[in-house]
């Protein structure tokens, strides 16, 4: 079975740009969420969909966006690009929302530098 | 969330087994432990979880304190690849939605 998927891999964006994430979840998982790691952190939490409805959201700015479409894929949106959002951006998904049992899986992730 | 102390890094031997400590002194009854580990630049890759019991398998091995304030995560017989920063993360169920990460522990397989 395929895992999560994302796209682009790379990417290379000047400051004051927007730019569209995607990411496709593990067949049957019907939740999203998304993650920013800066070099040297670890990963933190931006937000989490299921059935197309945010069910959590980290201390992102109101730049940060997300959605999920009927399929459960997902599209992370961030305006007014920053060199500070330079950052790799992981998309996990998981059979539900919550619950300390489901486990979140990672895909590859989305290397976005911001000049 | 209860939070987690790990070692910043440690060093383990080819062949050998490898020990990451996790310390979660705050852990609640209903908090899970979940490892993660993160190879250069990929994803982080989800290794094994437990509430209570020790769980084995087949990446790995994790022994909880029966007071719970302590957990263990033991890979059997390191491998070169196993060279990754390790996430000990604890989460509450059923109405925590995220993980959150801390710094983890750098591990380095040598030959």
């Amino acid at each position: 079975d395929a895992g999560v998927t994302q796209s682009p891999t790379h990417l290379i964006k000047t400051r004051g740009q927007h730019v569209t994430l995607r990411c496709s979840p593990i067949s049957g998982h019907k939740s999203v969420s998304w993650y920013q790691q800066v070099l040297g952190q670890g990963p933190q939490f931006i937000f989490q969909y299921y059935e197309k409805e945010e069910r959590g959201r980290g201390n992102f700015p109101d730049r940060f966006s997300a959605r999920q479409f009927p399929n459960y894929s997902s599209e992370l949106n961030v305006n007014a690009l920053l060199l500070g959002d330079s950052a790799l951006y992981l998309c996990a998904s998981s059979l539900e929302a919550r619950g300390g049992s489901l486990t979140q899986y990672f895909g590859p992730g989305t290397r976005l530098t911001v000049l | 969330d209860a939070k987690t102390t790990q070692p910043t890094s440690m060093d383990c031997a080819e062949g050998r087994a490898a020990n990451l400590p996790c310390n979660h002194s705050t852990i609640s009854g209903n908090e899970y432990v979940y490892w993660y580990r993160q190879i250069h630049s990929q994803g982080p890759q989800y290794i094994i979880h437990g509430l209570k019991n020790n769980e084995t398998n087949e990446m790995a091995s994790l022994i909880i304190t029966e007071d719970r304030k302590s957990s263990t995560l033991i890979l059997p017989h390191a491998t070169l690849r196993d060279t990754a920063v390790y996430y000990c993360i604890v989460r509450v169920s059923p109405n925590d939605y995220k993980l959150s990460f801390g710094a983890g522990t750098t591990v380095t397989v040598r030959a």
